[in-house]
């Protein structure tokens, strides 16, 4: 299957300041990756979809100035918290769209805001 | 809009025994469907897909899953179930995303548990 990492895989930042997620398709040139925040023991929650070389599409009430996507290249999508907040704190999830209708899935990133 | 149910939060099996977990759907036009595998702070992992073709899909790990258009379900299987299957199981049906492409829902999941 696909190979998609995360990093970091675990945060711990101060309240009021941004944190960076990089998530990288490692063997597949992704055009789309998306964007997913789970709570615990709850399901998964789509945020955006990042489109390479053109803005992210935000799902209903999300936020597009505090949860910032950058898809710069078709092997690399970051997702920047600013200003993160305790409400924040999460375990944010990406994927990467293979076609075939299957999504491949990143390790995940544990994001604590104190 | 689509959606899918996951009737329970948690399922308990013998090991050796036979697994099912359960997944209703609700999709306007044909369904894809999918199961996930999800381990303790873990991504998911894909198990299977129905696209279209034959109702028992079959999958990674041993699992299969049918798929009942009439019940509009798609319900997980095992014929025999191991210690190492307990994880979290998310059924999801693919749909379309805010201005265009495809997206996944997610059931709530169910947390499977399988004891010696």
């Amino acid at each position: 299957g696909a190979v998609v990492s995360q990093h970091p895989s675990r945060v711990i930042c101060k309240s009021g300041t941004s944190v960076k997620i990089e998530c990288r398709s490692l063997d597949f040139q992704a055009t789309t990756m998306f964007w997913y925040r789970q709570f615990p023991k709850k399901s998964l929650m789509l945020m955006a979809t990042s489109n390479e070389g053109s803005k992210a599409t935000y799902e209903q009430g999300v936020e597009k100035d505090k949860f910032l996507i950058n898809h710069a290249s078709l092997t690399l999508s970051t997702l920047t918290v600013t200003s993160a907040h305790p409400e924040d704190s999460s375990f944010y999830i990406c994927s990467v769209d293979r076609g075939h209708y299957e999504q491949y899935f990143g390790p995940g990133t544990r994001l604590t805001v104190t | 809009a689509q959606s899918v149910a996951q009737p329970e939060d948690q399922v308990n099996v013998a090991e050796g025994n036979p697994l099912t977990v359960k997944c209703t759907y609700s999709v306007s036009g044909n369904p894809y469907l999918f199961w996930y595998v999800q381990y303790p702070n873990r991504g998911l992992q894909f198990l299977l897909k129905y696209i279209t073709g034959d109702n028992l899909v079959k999958g990674s790990y041993g699992f299969e899953a049918e798929f009942n258009k009439s019940q509009t379900s798609f319900h997980l299987k095992k014929p025999s179930a191991l210690v190492s299957d307990s994880a979290l199981y998310f059924c999801a049906v693919r749909g379309l995303v805010t201005g265009g492409g495809n997206k996944l829902t997610f059931g709530t999941g169910t947390q499977l548990k399988v004891e010696l």
